[in-house]
């Protein structure tokens, strides 16, 4: 069975462009989560979607949105791009909308220039 | 507010043990484990929720006390496969998302 899949899996961006990043989940994985992850630092939550809900949003401001799709895949859109946004890009799948087991994808990772 | 982990870095023998400390300043609801080698992405190794029982995952195992609120992972005749960093998450309340702690770097040496 595929895991959950991110693409695209490198970018560079300046700053003040905008950046989408795509998320497919596990097969039956109603619930997507978004985490930022800094070179050095553990993953920081964003948001969680389940059902096309958001159920859940991290300390990011509104410059950074999400949204899921009835497949339940998700994509997560950065406005206005900052260097400090350069970071790894995880994106979590799991069967239940409380916060069980992730699995998690291999990352986006964003350079900002 | 992130937990906090103890050690930053470890560096073990094959066979050795090895304990990584996971705290927090606020009540807590489950805590979660997992591991992330280089360049890949985390991979789950057990939660433990409140009022829960202390998990096992082959040689790993690990500890939930709720009124210290800490965990702690325990591996346990350390394997090379074993090498990466462990990352501790935490929620206090259903639905709103892990805070992940800053990570411990395991390295198994032969």
């Amino acid at each position: 069975d595929a895991g959950v899949t991110q693409s695209p899996t490198h970018l560079i961006k300046t700053r003040g462009q905008h950046v989408t990043l795509r998320c497919s989940p596990i097969s039956g994985h109603k619930s997507v989560s978004w985490y930022q992850q800094v070179l050095g630092q553990g993953p920081q939550f964003i948001f969680q979607y389940y059902e096309k809900e958001e159920r859940g949003r991290g300390n990011f401001p509104d410059r950074f949105s999400a949204r899921q799709f009835p497949n339940y895949s998700s994509e997560l859109n950065v406005n206005a791009l900052l260097l400090g946004d350069s970071a790894l890009y995880l994106c979590a799948s799991s069967l239940r909308d409380d916060t069980g087991e992730l699995f998690f994808g291999e990352g986006s990772r964003l350079t900002v220039l | 507010q992130q937990p906090v982990q103890s050690p930053q870095a470890v560096i073990l023998r094959e066979g050795e043990d090895a304990v990584i400390n996971c705290s927090s300043s606020k009540a807590l609801y489950s805590v979660h484990w997992y591991r992330q080698k280089h360049g890949e992405a985390p991979v789950f190794l057990m939660i433990l929720l409140k009022g829960g029982e202390q998990k096992g995952h082959e040689k790993i195992s690990a500890s939930f006390n709720e009124k210290k609120q800490q965990s702690s992972l325990y591996l346990t005749a350390s394997q090379l496969s074993y090498s990466g960093t462990y990352f501790c998450g935490t929620s206090k309340l259903v639905r709103i998302g892990l805070s992940f702690g800053a990570g411990t770097t395991v390295t198994v040496r032969a």
